[in-house]
């Protein structure tokens, strides 16, 4: 059953310190989103790869935040330095490139951080 | 990119059919419409997509307006499982998914 991989599913780290997430992507899809979840903005998209060039880090805080893929089966984000605003859920998704718009995309069970 | 609007709640009877709308009145033609729904504690889960033509699926149908300005998610038989968000989506091409508040689905046994 091919499934997108987050790690760590739960992260608690101090104000400051470097915090980096992992995601797996489905074999073969060449397509990865990160997304960003809090009770009071909802959904937020932060990245968008394509064959591993980012698209769009528009919705990314760059100055802390960073996203890259080192191969065709690894994302991470990494936010350096963490504060508590950044306590969030954190979803990884897949898919494959969106030509028409008619692809789907899968989503991992996403890293809960919580910054202290 | 084009918005949507649903309502924030709905509820629903478990084994009765649950009809969630969706206002897109600034839909492009090259826009496709998506569901999404997120269990508690899951990621957000693909559910149907369509373009311009109603759509089947196991999950649920989508129905979409002649005009595209609007569509409705419909869940033929809602079990207590189905208590979700869900988002209703404008995909345009390359486009990521760009998620709103979406319609939070109570169901009642």
């Amino acid at each position: 059953d091919a499934r997108v991989t987050q790690t760590p599913r739960h992260k608690v780290t101090e104000m400051g310190q470097e915090v980096t997430m992992r995601c797996q992507p489905i074999l073969g899809h060449n397509t990865v989103f990160w997304y960003r979840q809090t009770m009071m903005q909802g959904l937020e998209l932060l990245a968008y790869f394509r064959n591993r060039a980012p698209l769009d880090d528009s919705g990314m805080p760059k100055d802390r935040f960073s996203a890259e893929m080192p191969d065709a089966t690894l994302a991470t984000l990494k936010i350096q330095p963490s504060e508590p605003r950044d306590s969030a859920v954190y979803f990884c998704a897949s898919g494959l490139a969106p030509g028409r718009a008619n692809t789907e995309a899968f989503f991992g069970q996403g890293t809960r951080l919580t910054v202290v | 990119d084009a918005k949507t609007t649903q309502p924030n709640s709905m509820e629903s009877n478990e084994e009765e059919p649950v009809h969630l709308p969706c206002n897109h009145s600034t839909i492009s033609g090259t826009d496709y419409i998506h569901w999404y729904r997120q269990l508690p504690s899951q990621g957000p889960e693909y559910v149907i997509h369509g373009l311009t033509s109603n759509v089947n699926n196991r999950m649920a149908s989508l129905a979409i307006a002649e005009d595209r300005k609007s569509s409705t998610l419909i869940l033929h038989r809602a079990t207590l499982r189905d208590a979700a968000v869900y988002y209703c989506i404008l995909r345009a091409p390359l486009n990521a998914l760009n998620f709103g508040k979406g319609t939070s689905l109570l169901v009642t046994p």
